[in-house]
């Protein structure tokens, strides 16, 4: 049973800093990893999908990578900014897609 | 492009009561997914159709029934609403594969 796990659960950080959000999954069978953002009372919004076969995908100021034999993917955030404060979600896809429970971003001005 | 779209956005029932949330993709994708989302307990997936014609049960389908009705549209029933039920019910969708999943603006749903 694929588990996906996020951590931290939550991360305050300065204006300009960069950042790494982690994601770890147990089954690394996957068919893909994706990462979402989701703002309060929103639905998801999609960032970033790397295939199995990839090792990182980038948009913007947004990287992810995926390790798949060590079971973990990371969203680097660089120059953050205020309007980057959401609920990130990382999920992965096998027969079916499984989501951590996100970390909680908040960018001090 | 309507993408997926959730109806109803908002509803509240009253214990007992039953309802049909309704989920359509317009993208000819194969796979549909309904999840509820908690808070602190991240997205679970309740139920789930690899394709037409197939549904099988994600982590926590009981109390809830599904109909893949045809490719476009994935129907998620209650058939006798509890409060433990009041939550934030999303509905997405992929082509298969590795390919990328679209959400639904979600419906939040009260049971009182």
């Amino acid at each position: 049973k694929q588990e996906v796990t996020q951590i931290p659960a939550a991360l305050s950080v300065p204006e300009g800093e960069n950042l790494v959000l982690n994601c770890s999954f147990t089954d690394s069978a996957i068919y893909n990893l994706q990462w979402f953002r989701q703002d309060p009372g929103k639905g998801l919004t999609s960032l970033l999908l790397i295939q199995s076969s990839q090792r990182e995908q980038t948009s913007g100021r947004l990287n992810a990578s995926l390790d798949k034999s060590s079971g973990r993917s990371t969203l680097y955030i660089a120059a953050s900014q205020p309007g980057d404060s959401a609920t990130y979600l990382c999920s992965s896809r096998d027969d079916k897609i499984i989501f951590g429970k996100g970390t909680r971003l908040h960018i001090l001005p | 492009n309507a993408g997926v779209t959730q109806t109803p956005k908002f509803q509240v029932l009253k214990t007992g009561q039953s309802m049909t949330l309704q989920c359509a993709q317009d993208m000819n994708h194969n796979s549909m997914y309904w999840y509820r989302q908690d808070p602190g307990m991240g997205l679970r997936l309740i139920y789930y159709s690899a394709s037409e014609g197939t549904t099988d049960k994600g982590e926590v389908p009981n109390g809830y029934n599904v109909s893949r009705l045809n490719k476009r549209e994935f129907s998620l029933r209650l058939e006798s609403a509890a409060p433990s039920q009041t939550s934030v019910y999303f509905c997405a969708s992929n082509l298969g594969g590795g390919t990328e999943a679209f959400f639904g603006q979600g419906t939040r749903l009260t049971v009182v």
